[in-house]
């Protein structure tokens, strides 16, 4: 099946500067690449997705790169704010099933 | 709200009981998911339904799990004899049939 490492486990950035969460993954066949933002105590919200026709996508300060040759896929925040503190997960998947990152536990300094 | 909701949102029980959880899919949406998620780790996929029928099933459910989407509307997870390994947060999600998937807040399951 799909496994997908994410990295780095845990992220501390000032506010303003650039956060960025880098994930790889095995199964070829997968196409399609969420990204979600979970904060304590609620369930994983979707921020931004890619699928494997695309290279980039942005959508504001949120920016997904997407490698299939490389197997590996990236999120960038830009201007960091407080409320971008929570926990990343990528994931990775096809028709149906989405295998997720451990995630990534992203501080922003003020 | 028309998001997903997922009832209760806390449940503790004690080891050996059964326990049963509700998940309210965005209307209209045709597949639900459910799946599990322990502490500092992703969400692992359970199982998928479309409509009513139940399409795959993680091995990671055993016989002591049920789901079910008896009208293609709501959903039930159900775990009975539970054990301490049960604890976990229990996540639903629904998808029309693209790939996108909005998750629910999840219900918190402590066995003591």
């Amino acid at each position: 099946g799909e496994n997908v490492e994410q990295h780095p486990s845990t992220l501390s950035v000032q506010e303003g500067d650039s956060a960025v969460i880098k994930c790889t993954y095995s199964d070829s066949a997968s196409n399609y690449f969420p990204w979600y933002k979970q904060e304590l105590g609620k369930g994983p919200q979707l921020i931004i997705d890619i699928r494997s026709n695309v290279g980039e996508k942005k959508d504001q300060r949120i920016a997904v790169t997407l490698n299939k040759t490389a197997k590996h896929f990236s999120l960038h925040i830009t201007e960091t704010q407080p409320e971008d503190s929570a926990v990343y997960f990528c994931a990775a998947g096809g028709d149906y099933k989405l295998s997720f990152g451990a995630g990534t536990t992203v501080t922003v300094r003020a | 709200d028309t998001g997903v909701s997922q009832d209760p949102r806390h449940k503790i029980t004690k080891r050996g009981q059964n326990v049963t959880f509700r998940c309210d899919p965005i209307s209209e949406h045709n597949r639900l998911y459910w799946y599990r998620q322990t502490l500092g780790q992703g969400p692992e996929f359970l199982t998928y339904f479309q409509n009513e029928a139940q399409l795959e099933k993680s091995r990671l459910l055993s016989d002591r799990f049920s789901a079910e989407r008896p009208k293609g509307s709501f959903s039930t997870l159900e775990i009975q004899r539970t054990e301490q390994g049960d604890s976990a947060m229990y996540l639903c999600a629904s998808s029309e049939s693209t790939d996108t998937q909005y998750f629910g807040p999840g219900t918190r399951l402590t066995v003591l």
